[in-house]
């Protein structure tokens, strides 16, 4: 099994819809949890960051992690034809290595 | 305007020819890592760099070398390059760590013949 999975879509959807975008994980030292977004011929950017359980919103933005099922989610409210990316889940148990899964490809549609 | 860089862009070279692709950061950040991206396989680690002089392995750093001695630079060292080898690289730095929000360069993509 491996570290992080992550389905790598494509996921279409249509503009103004809720994406969401999940992530499960095998290693419960997992402390720390990232979204990054990347756009296409670009380095990825950080989108949002949570440490340990809970929930955390920023803006249209909300990035959920569930350490009971090692599971995390980010939801896309009102999606936007510029919310069209890769996305990558990316987890850590310490500060210095980092685990990124393989990314989901997104495209809202107009 | 705070930026990672990276040189060269785009490069082409044939097996066992060393090759050195630099990384630099006017942040003043502390954490520097390199990255491999494959189709299928995602962002891969390679190695990171705590601070000057502190460098350690990341999930795939068989083939590469890297040296921290100034902390703006974090060049990627390939001794002896391998088809295997070609990927797109990027670079990133941090403030502090991993966890912190990485900047990455715009990445290098290499093919190795």
């Amino acid at each position: 099994q491996k570290e992080v999975e992550q389905d790598p879509g494509p996921l279409s959807v249509p503009e103004g819809a809720i994406v969401s975008l999940n992530c499960t994980y095998s290693n419960s030292a997992f402390q720390y949890f990232m979204w990054y977004r990347q756009y296409s011929r670009k380095g990825p950017e950080l989108l949002m960051y949570t440490y340990s359980s809970g929930n955390k919103e920023d803006g249209r933005f909300t990035a959920q992690v569930d350490k009971s099922s090692k599971y995390i989610s980010l939801f896309i409210r009102d999606s936007q034809p510029s919310d069209s990316a890769t996305y990558l889940c990316a987890m850590s148990y310490r500060d210095d290595k980092i685990i990124f899964g393989k990314g989901t490809r997104l495209h809202i549609l107009p | 305007e705070a930026q990672v860089t990276q040189n060269p862009r785009y490069l082409i070279t044939v097996t066992g020819k060393k090759l050195t692709v630099t990384c630099s950061q006017n942040m003043n950040h502390e954490y520097m890592s390199w990255y491999r991206q494959d189709p299928g396989l995602g962002l891969r680690q390679i190695y990171y760099s705590m601070n000057v002089e502190v460098t350690d392995k990341g999930d795939v750093p068989e083939g590469y070398k890297v040296s921290r001695k100034e902390k703006r630079n974090f060049p990627l060292i390939l001794e002896s390059p391998s088809p295997n080898q070609t990927s797109l690289y990027f670079c990133a730095s941090s403030l502090s760590g991993a966890v912190d929000t990485q900047y990455f360069g715009p990445g290098t993509r290499l093919t190795v013949l």
